[in-house]
Parts: structure tokens; sequence; C-alpha cells
């Protein structure tokens, strides 16, 4: 495994019901973090963690998201009660602890909410 | 808060012509700069990432400068060809630490046509 997965790479759901994304970082990559990213916009921060905190959280992320990393590894995203806006490619990223290394993107996961 | 523009919205070139791709920030202060490539439906792919003690970054036919004072970031691609057709993104993390989130712009989309 050389770089940073994703699963599901698609995902169509209808309004009001909950989806859960799985991202597998990098081998021995400490932070993690996610992002979304509409049609034609620039990925916007969703939240990040080092090892298995959660360390910051941006406003996007409204009650109905949450997200996990209960082992320092893997992380899950979760949106509940999903509506039409929710819509997106969900992208996730992994780096070392080196502060002069970059956040190695997973292909992302793409929402269409019915 | 950073915001991250970058001009033009979107370009189309006829193949072997050299262009220039701009990135402006707000707030100065960066830890690096990052430019990614996005082909469509996919993720992110880091191109160059310049320190904020560089004024520029070369790969192949791709040459980024820095010039932090004016908060300005130029992609340079030299010879462009149809394999360079993709969006691109230039990001900087907030704050002074290379781990925090990435802002990003919203993108060039680019069209190299043969």
């Amino acid at each position: 495994d050389t770089g940073v997965s994703q699963d599901p790479r698609h995902k169509i759901t209808k309004r009001g019901q909950n989806v859960t994304f799985r991202c597998d970082p990098i081998s021995e990559h400490n932070r993690l973090y996610w992002y979304r990213q509409t049609l034609g916009q620039g990925p916007e921060f969703l939240t990040y963690f080092q090892n298995e905190a959660q360390l910051e959280k941006s406003r996007l992320l409204s009650d109905r998201f949450s997200a996990e990393r209960p082992k320092g590894s893997f992380s899950t995203l979760e949106i509940q009660r999903t509506e039409q806006g929710d819509s997106a490619m969900y992208l996730c990223a992994s780096s070392p602890w080196d502060p002069t290394d970059t956040q190695y993107f997973g292909p992302g996961t793409r929402l269409t909410v019915l | 808060k950073q915001e991250v523009t970058q001009i033009p919205a979107a370009l189309s070139v006829p193949e072997g012509e050299n262009l220039v791709l701009n990135c402006s920030f707000t707030d100065s202060a960066i830890y690096n700069l990052q430019w990614f490539r996005q082909d469509p439906g996919k993720g992110l792919t880091s191109l160059l990432l310049i320190q904020s003690s560089q004024r520029e970054q070369t790969s192949g036919r791709l040459n980024a400068s820095l010039d932090k004072s004016s908060g300005r970031s130029t992609l340079y691609i030299a010879a462009s060809q149809p394999g360079d057709s993709a969006t691109y993104l230039c990001a900087v993390p907030d704050g002074d630490n290379a781990g925090n989130m990435l802002t990003f712009g919203g993108g060039t989309r680019l069209m190299v046509k043969p």
C-alpha cells in the first residue's frame, strides 16, 4: 500500500439516510485530514486528527457530521440525516510528522444525495 | 482568516504554449505553499511545495515561484501538452504549522488543445 485509500469511491443515497465513509492513510502517517469539495470549487477543510485525537473541526462540520480515528490508523466520517447540500466529493489526506512534508490525498468519495 | 484566490478560473491554450497560473493569498505569514493537480473526479496530486524561505521550485516543465511579501505565487508550465489538461490548485497551511489544515484557492481549469 503506497497511498491513501478511500471507500467507497461513489455513494448515492436518499435524503435523510445516514452514510459512512472510510479512509486508510499511508502507514505511519500520524496526521489525517478530511476535506469537502463541491463542483468547481477548491477543497474546504472539515477536520483533522493527530493520531487518535481530533484536534480541529471546521464550522462546516455541523452536528450531523462526526469523524473518528479510534486507533490512530483508519478514520471514518459519518453523515447523519443527509441533505441534498451534502452532495460533494469528500477527500481524505494524511501527512507524516515532518513539518516540511506535504499532505497526501486519496481518490475521494463522491456523495450524491437524491 | 487566510483567503486564497486563483486567476484565471479557466484557461484554454493550444499545445506547445508556455503559460502562467496565478495564486494570491491575503496573509503573508505562510509556512509553505503547494501546487496540486486534480484530474476530473479524482483526488489531488502534489506537484510542487515551496517552503517560505524559498523563492522557487522546479520539477520538469513546471516552475513555481513564491513572493511572500506581495502574497503571490505563480505556476509556470513550459511547452504545454494535452496531458497537462486538469485543474490546478494552490494551497497554504493555516497559521505557522505545516501540519495544519490547508486553505485552497478555487483552482484554474486548464485545457490544452492538440
